[in-house]
């Protein structure tokens, strides 16, 4: 069945320093490539999100990459700041069929 | 706007009781609503997919009988925990998302805990 791979799992950076995060997604008809901050007992919020037709996309400190080729796309976080940590997931959804399915998460540590 | 509302934030039952947690649009029609479920430190598991007046899909391993979905409107799908057992004990998110659009927009969860 569809998959989505995270990597890692767990990422400790300094604070100002660049976090990358990287998922690989198994289903070639997923068109649509949310990114979630989500925060300990929290909803999840969508953060930034790229579409199919779209290679890079960036808001301020984040953008994220899209290979459609590779089925590879990426988080980018620069200059990160202590209110950064928590945790991410990213997700792949084929709009056709509406289905997201998530990676396993990536837990973020911004240290003083 | 797009604000996602879940009710109860937390709920304490008994074994063998059900649960009923209700998710609202507040501000929107949303076509689609989405159940998850998220164990302490994991990711979000898609239960269910629910359009409004049609009966919901279930993922694989998912109990239709045991996990209840209506979705009677454009803005309210609930989700019923039938007999629930101490193993149901999770977090549980709704999220909703409008026609023809790709973002979905989370409730803050309810935590059920079974005794």
């Amino acid at each position: 069945g569809e998959n989505v791979e995270q990597h890692p799992s767990t990422l400790s950076v300094q604070e100002g320093d660049s976090a990358v995060i990287k998922c690989t997604y198994s289903d070639s008809a997923s068109n649509y490539f949310p990114w979630y901050k989500q925060e300990l007992g929290k909803r999840p919020q969508l953060i930034i999100d790229i579409r199919s037709n779209v290679g890079e996309k960036k808001d301020q400190r984040i953008a994220v990459t899209l290979n459609k080729t590779a089925k590879h796309f990426s988080l980018h976080i620069t200059e990160t700041q202590p209110e950064d940590s928590a945790v991410y997931f990213c997700a792949a959804s084929n709009t056709g069929g509406f289905k997201t399915i998530f990676g396993a998460g990536t837990r973020l540590f911004v240290k003083a | 706007g797009a604000v996602v509302s879940q009710h109860p934030s937390w709920v304490i039952c008994k074994s063998g009781t059900s649960v009923k947690i209700e998710c609202r649009s507040l501000d929107f029609q949303a076509t689609t609503m989405f159940w998850y479920r998220q164990f302490p430190k994991q990711s979000l598991m898609l239960m269910a997919t629910s359009n409004e007046g049609s009966k919901a899909t279930y993922e694989q391993g998912v109990e239709k009988d045991k996990f209840l979905i209506n979705h009677a409107s454009l803005t309210l799908s609930t989700l019923t925990v039938t007999s629930a057992h101490p193993e149901d004990s999770s977090f549980y998110i709704c999220s909703a998302a409008r026609d023809r659009v790709y973002e979905q927009y989370f409730g803050p969860g309810t935590r059920l805990t079974v005794t």
